[in-house]
């Protein structure tokens, strides 16, 4: 899963501030998903982006919240004013286009953003 | 309602042994994909097996095997001959009309602890 690079790895933000999460995809994939994975538990969807478009928004929670996916560049999640419960690990998810073989089989995972929320 | 549910929190299990991880699904849908990942202590996502639910053979990767009971909704991981290196999180995940524009969904997870 080295093809898909997140940054920072760990990110330790005070309350009230922004956490910006970058992903870059795998050569050669277009689409990416984001997810978050609390404490002890398993990761929850949050959102599905190919290049310039939003797919699939229904895991963000509504506010504070976004993400996009530019032309140029990485895949960028932003949370603004942090709290407690924004602490949590993101992980980025890439994988072919749909209809290609490869899009069968499981996703390609990034090494996650630990982020600390203090 | 959850859609994958796997019942042991945390499991033990003797090196170079077999072990059976649980996870049933929930789903109206035909055509869906099941997976399995592995969290280790560093954290990352590993994927180790794919089930479609159209294949008509249990998927194998190595020590990996994927007891897929479609009638029950189940897909057990089997891991055989078990290594200190298989000590992890394990996660069953399941896709949706299977194609790859669905989320995966995910299980709560097993803790896998190998003891030499």
């Amino acid at each position: 899963n080295a093809g898909v690079m997140q940054n920072p790895r760990h990110l330790v933000r005070r309350r009230g501030q922004e956490a910006r999460l970058r992903c870059s995809p795998m050569k050669g994939h277009s689409h990416v998903y984001w997810y978050r994975q609390l404490p002890e538990e398993g990761l929850k969807f949050m959102v599905y982006l190919q290049k310039e478009n939003i797919i699939d928004e229904s895991g963000m929670p509504k506010e504070r919240f976004s993400a996009e996916f530019p032309k140029e560049g990485p895949s960028i999640l932003r949370i603004q004013q942090v709290v407690r419960g924004d602490s949590a690990a993101y992980f980025c998810a890439s994988f072919f286009p749909p209809g290609q073989r490869e899009s069968s089989y499981g996703y390609t995972f990034g090494s996650g953003t630990r982020l600390t929320v203090v | 309602a959850q859609k994958i549910t796997q019942t042991q929190p945390g499991m033990f299990v003797q090196e170079k042994e077999a072990v059976t991880l649980d996870c049933t699904y929930d789903t109206s849908d035909p055509s869906y994909g099941l997976f399995w990942y592995k969290q280790p202590s560093s954290g990352e996502m590993i994927f180790l097996i794919y089930q479609g639910s159209y294949d008509q053979q249990n998927a194998t990767e190595g020590r990996y095997s994927l007891n897929f009971q479609k009638a029950r909704k189940s897909a057990n991981l089997v891991i055989s001959a078990s290594q200190l290196g298989d000590s992890a999180m394990y996660f069953c995940a399941m896709r949706e009309r299977n194609s790859g524009n669905t989320p995966l969904v995910f299980g709560k997870g097993t803790r896998l602890s190998v003891i030499a």
